[in-house]
């Protein structure tokens, strides 16, 4: 049982390079988030899914694009990377329904943007 | 802005020492979690505690909850060099699918 599991582990991009941070969850869980953590910030809720086939916007999504591709997966893009994304950003999910309940976090993915 | 605030930012104990990290928010909730996080890893829950509860017990850690001070805090009793990590408060002010977190406290243990 591996949780969820979050790809690549490190990146490093170039400004205005694209690339796609990729989740998945094998516990049939409904939701899923996409945090960044930065010093200092704690974590900051970029996009979540609440159930397979939605997403919402979080505190701070722009510059990002998600996909929930199905159940299991929930992936985040960054079109065109900016140094102000240089982050950890971490995958994380959810069986609660409407009461928020605990979450079950990835090991994250460290992103530099030269 | 973070909806949880954790109070001190850094702690450092001696082993065998209690550790108490207070977090504070501003509106209403309808629960509270705590998280660890050792370094260069993703979170942990730890405990959850309801807007009805007061005080809720698990292992070694105690929380706390006051919804009228808007206010909780994590003990750790006993602290061992294991427990070195940040420890985050989470609330669902923003909303039940939303769980607001708040900028964390640093705890060293000493051995």
């Amino acid at each position: 049982n591996a949780g969820v599991t979050q790809t690549p582990k490190f990146q490093v991009l170039k400004t205005g390079q694209s690339m796609t941070l990729q989740c998945a969850q094998d516990m049939n869980h409904n939701s899923m988030y996409w945090y960044r953590q930065d010093p200092g910030m704690g974590l900051r809720l970029i996009y979540y899914s609440a159930s397979e086939g939605t997403t919402d916007k979080g505190e701070v999504p722009n510059g990002y694009n998600v996909s929930r591709l199905n159940k299991r997966e929930f992936s985040l893009r960054l079109e065109s990377a900016a140094p102000s994304q240089t982050s950890v950003y971490f995958c994380a999910s959810t069986g609660q329904g409407r009461v928020s309940g605990e979450l079950f976090f990835g090991e994250g993915s460290r992103l530099t943007v030269l | 802005s973070q909806q949880g605030e954790e109070d001190p930012q850094a702690l450092s104990i001696q082993e065998g020492e209690n550790a108490t990290m207070n977090c504070s928010y501003k509106t209403s909730i309808n629960n509270l979690q705590w998280y660890r996080q050792n370094s260069g890893r993703g979170l942990v829950h730890l405990i959850l505690i309801r807007s009805n509860e007061r005080e809720k017990h698990s292992g070694r850690l105690r929380v706390t909850l006051d919804t009228s001070k808007k206010s909780s805090s994590l003990l750790i009793t006993a602290s061992r060099a294991a427990d070195t990590a940040s420890y985050f408060c989470a609330t669902d002010a923003g909303g039940a699918q939303k769980l607001v977190f708040g900028q964390g406290t640093r705890l060293t243990i000493n051995p």
